[in-house]
């Protein structure tokens, strides 16, 4: 099952702007990921959370995590038209297995 | 380039044929998994390989299914009697082993099941 659940769906946003993505999970994390995957292709990891964190960055990346709502999200600042991909969370737990959502289609027009 | 890299990148079959895929690992990563993923859903864990051994299967890998990791280098996925139902792409991914450490995923193989 898939316990990684996505919001939005899908997402429109025009270059420049922020993409904002959320996560939801309902079971104990040991820590949360953040996948990226362009049509047709394998998921490339973007970025990983601890769950004793709550904010990390990377580049134009920045992932929060609130382990008492259960909850992530993913902030790509000054889209740019090559970010267009699905954005997919997966958590870590207690078995090491990673467990991902159903993801975010992000498009960022140009 | 040695990331992780599955064969064949595409396969058409009939109905009730066998399919085999293969997955070669990042050389010193000794864990390999194997995830299943339809259009429009996030990939659906099917097993996982440390080394040579197969530590958990899910439910979904019916008694069709069988993987394999010999000498705990590449994996091989069977498909056997396939049905439509098994069409979907099939990723491949590795990592170091540590608890938790990110995955590594090759390109994956896309079945077509007609």
């Amino acid at each position: 099952s898939q316990q990684g659940e996505e919001d939005p769906q899908a997402l429109s946003i025009q270059e420049g702007e922020n993409a904002t993505m959320n996560c939801s999970y309902k079971t104990s994390i040991n820590n949360l990921q953040w996948y990226r995957q362009n049509s047709g292709r394998g998921l490339v990891h973007l970025i990983l959370i601890r769950s004793n964190e709550r904010e990390k960055h990377s580049g134009r990346l920045r992932v929060t995590l609130d382990t008492s709502k259960k909850s992530s999200s993913l902030l790509i600042t000054a889209s740019r038209a090559a970010d267009t991909a699905s954005y997919f969370c997966a958590r870590t737990g207690a078995n090491s297995k990673l467990t991902f959502g159903k993801g975010i289609t992000l498009s960022v027009r140009p | 380039d040695t990331g992780v890299s599955q064969d064949p990148r595409h396969k058409i079959t009939k109905r009730g044929q066998n399919v085999t895929f293969r997955c070669d690992p990042i050389s010193e990563h000794n864990r390999l998994y194997w995830y299943r993923q339809t259009l429009g859903q996030g990939p659906e864990f099917l097993t996982y390989f440390q080394n040579e051994a197969q530590l958990e299967k899910s439910r979904l890998l019916s008694d069709r299914f069988s993987a394999e990791r010999p000498k705990g280098s590449f994996s091989t996925l069977e498909i056997q009697r396939t049905e439509q139902g098994d069409s979907a792409m099939y990723l491949c991914a590795s990592s170091p082993g540590q608890f938790g450490s990110p995955l590594h995923f090759g390109n994956g193989t896309r079945l077509t099941v007609t």
